[in-house]
C-alpha cells in the first residue's frame, strides 16, 4: 500500500527556521515525483514545486523560488519542505504528494499545519 | 503566466448531475493531456478523482467523469449523493515540470 506519512504540527515564531518531511513507503521512492502543496487557511491549493528522489531534480513555481526548499534523503525515502525565515504569511497547511505518470498527484501525505506567530 | 479559472461555487440536487468548468490561458489545458481533479473535504487531505482528463483511478466512483474541448477541462458529477458535497480543484501540467492548480470550486448539494 503506497502510503506517506508527514512530520506533526510546528508552532514557530517569525524568523525561525523550520524543516518539515514526507516519508514514502509501499513503491519505489526513488523513481517517482514528489510535489509539494500549500493550502492558507480557508484558501485553494498551491503547487510549491516537485522533486525527482533519484537524483534530486527539484523545480519550484515561480511563486516559491527562494522562499523554500525542498530536498530528499532517498535512503530513508524521505522528502523535506525547509524555510530558513519563516514568517506569519507562512502559516498555512502543506501536503506532500507523489507524482504518478502523466503528472497526477496520485497518492497524498495526511498535511503538516505550520503556525508562525508571535 | 497560464492560470485555471474555475467557477467558485455550484450546487445541484441529489441524483442530478452537476459540471465544474476549468478554464485555461496560456495554452495549458489542450497542449498537454495531463489534466486531473481532486476532491477536498473538509478538514482533510485532497482525493485524485481524474487523471489525464478523464480516466479514473481506481475505487472512483463512475460517477464521476471528465472532459476536454479547446481550452476547457470539465469534471461531470452525476447521481449526486449528499457525500459529493466538497470543494474540487482542477490540476494541468504547466510544461517545464511544473503544474498549475484552478481556485477550486465549492460544490453544494442542496
Amino acid at each position: 500500500e503506497v502510503q506517506l506519512v508527514q512530520s506533526g504540527v510546528e508552532v514557530k515564531k517569525p524568523g525561525e527556521s523550520l524543516k518539515i518531511s514526507c516519508k514514502g513507503s509501499g513503491y519505489n521512492f526513488a523513481t517517482h515525483w514528489i510535489g509539494w502543496v500549500r493550502q492558507m487557511p480557508g484558501k485553494g491549493l498551491e503547487w510549491m514545486g516537485i522533486i525527482y528522489p533519484d537524483d534530486s531534480d527539484t523545480t519550484y513555481s515561480p511563486s516559491f523560488q527562494g522562499q523554500v526548499t525542498i530536498s530528499v534523503d532517498k535512503s530513508i525515502n524521505t522528502a523535506y519542505l525547509q524555510w530558513s525565515g519563516l514568517k506569519p504569511s507562512d502559516t498555512a497547511m502543506y501536503y506532500c504528494a507523489r507524482l504518478g505518470t502523466s503528472w497526477p498527484l496520485d497518492y497524498w501525505g495526511q498535511g503538516t499545519l505550520v503556525t508562525v506567530s508571535s | 503566466q497560464s492560470a485555471l479559472t474555475q467557477p467558485r461555487s455550484v450546487s445541484g440536487s441529489p441524483g442530478r448531475s452537476v459540471t465544474i468548468s476549468c478554464t485555461g490561458t496560456g495554452s495549458i489545458v489542450g497542449r498537454y493531456n495531463y489534466v486531473s481533479w481532486y476532491q477536498q473535504h473538509p478538514g482533510k487531505a485532497p482525493r485524485l478523482m481524474i487523471y489525464d482528463v478523464s480516466k479514473r483511478p481506481s475505487g472512483v466512483p463512475d460517477r464521476f467523469s471528465g472532459s476536454e474541448s479547446g481550452n476547457t477541462a470539465s469534471l461531470t458529477i452525476s447521481g449526486l449523493q449528499a457525500e459529493d458535497e466538497a470543494d474540487y480543484y482542477c490540476c494541468s501540467y504547466a510544461g517545464t515540470n511544473t503544474l498549475k492548480f484552478g481556485g477550486g470550486t465549492k460544490l453544494t448539494v442542496l
